[in-house]
This record gives C-alpha cells, structure tokens and sequence, in this order.
C-alpha cells in the first residue's frame, strides 16, 4: 500500500533562515499533497497543497515543489518566524475518493 | 461558533469506565472524521462518515464505537479501553467526501489518558 516517508523529524533553524521538510511517497499513482501545521495544542490545519499537474506552488513565505519522477515533495519556509515553530504533516493520496496517507511529522523549531 | 469544536479537552479515564468525546462542526460540511494520533506517528483515520453514512471503519477495535446522529454532530464512545489507547484524539470535517476533494477542517481534539 501506499507509504509516506517525512525528514528530519526535527528540525531547528535560526529565525531569519530557511527551512525544507522533505517527503517522498511508494505510490506513482498519487496525485494530490497537502501539507499541514499543527500548533500546539490546535489541530492541524491545511498551509499549501500541491496536485501532481504542477511541479511548484508558491504562497507568500512557503511554498512546496513535487518531482514526480523521484516521487518526492518537499515544503519550504523562507525568512522563519517565531509562529513558524510547529509540527508539520506532509500527505499523499492516489485519488480524491481515497484516504490521505500521512508522514510522521517534523518538529519545527525557530530559534531566536 | 465557528470550525470544528471538539468536548472534553482532557479525559482521564478508568479501563472498566465507559465515556464519550463529541465533535460538532459549523461549517456545513457533508464528511466528518475521527483520527488517532499517537506522539511521532503519522496520523491514523479511525473512521469516516459521508452525509451521516459510515463508510470507513480502518480496523477499530469494538472498544470504539461512533455515532453520527447528523451531518454536523460527530460521538465516539469509548468502553472498556486499554493503556495503549491513550492518545489524542482529533475530529475532523470535510465540505465533499474523499479526502483529496477539499480540506480537512480539525478540532482542537480530546487528550485521553487511560489508567
């Protein structure tokens, strides 16, 4: 079945600095990656999303890029903040009607 | 109120005790969701249902039970748990059915501790 594989599972970066979290996915049919932050305490919550007919997908400070050939897709923060620090979820899903597969999360630290 | 809300917080429980979480949701939506979300492990979907209808069941055990008495109302009962269930607990909505059509909406969700 289909499995989602998310890098580093922690990651700290100095405020100011840039961040990418990196996910790759076992199945080629997989055509739509959310990714979302969860805030402690909160649910997650949906930040950008990206289908596999674009390779890059840009709002405002982060944006994702998807390379279907190596079947991975990766979440990038430019200019962190401090509200950037939270866990963030990558996810897969071969078609609208099927479940979303999940990463394990990556724990985001801004350091001041 | 807006979003997903979700009842108790925090739940400290018994394995013999018999409780239940509730979610309600004020975005009209036709899908609602429990997930299980255990420390460093991806998020596992426990149930779905579309237009009130169950239509996931990801191998729960009996000890949970849904209920979904309409499209805005979302229960899980929980019965004679393990220590191995404590986790946190999240609700979820969605405008369409299948989770690749629109965003999932989540609550805030239910800490359990079971002792």
């Amino acid at each position: 079945g289909e499995n989602v594989e998310q890098h580093p599972s922690t990651l700290s970066v100095q405020e100011g600095d840039s961040a990418v979290i990196k996910c790759t996915y076992s199945d080629s049919a997989s055509n739509y990656f959310p990714w979302y932050k969860q805030e402690l305490g909160k649910g997650p919550q949906l930040i950008i999303d990206i289908r596999s007919n674009v390779g890059e997908k840009k709002d405002q400070r982060i944006a994702v890029t998807l390379n279907k050939t190596a079947k991975h897709f990766s979440l990038h923060i430019t200019e962190t903040q401090p509200e950037d620090s939270a866990v963030y979820f990558c996810a897969a899903v071969m078609d609208s009607n099927y479940q979303l597969i999940w990463g394990a999360g990556t724990k985001l630290i801004i350091k001041p | 109120e807006t979003g997903v809300t979700q009842t108790p917080r925090h739940l400290v429980m018994g394995m013999t005790n018999k409780k239940s979480l509730k979610c309600e949701q004020h975005l009209g939506h036709n899908a609602m969701y429990w997930y299980k979300q255990s420390a460093k492990k991806p998020l596992e979907l426990m149930f779905v249902y579309n237009f009130k209808e169950q239509t996931e069941n990801n191998s729960v055990p009996s000890r949970f039970s849904p209920e979904c008495p309409n499209s805005s109302h979302l229960f899980l009962h929980l019965h004679t748990l393990q220590p191995e269930d404590s986790a946190l607990y999240l609700c979820a909505s969605s405008q369409y059915p299948g989770q690749g059509n629109s965003p999932l909406h989540f609550g805030n969700g239910t800490r359990l501790t079971v002792t």
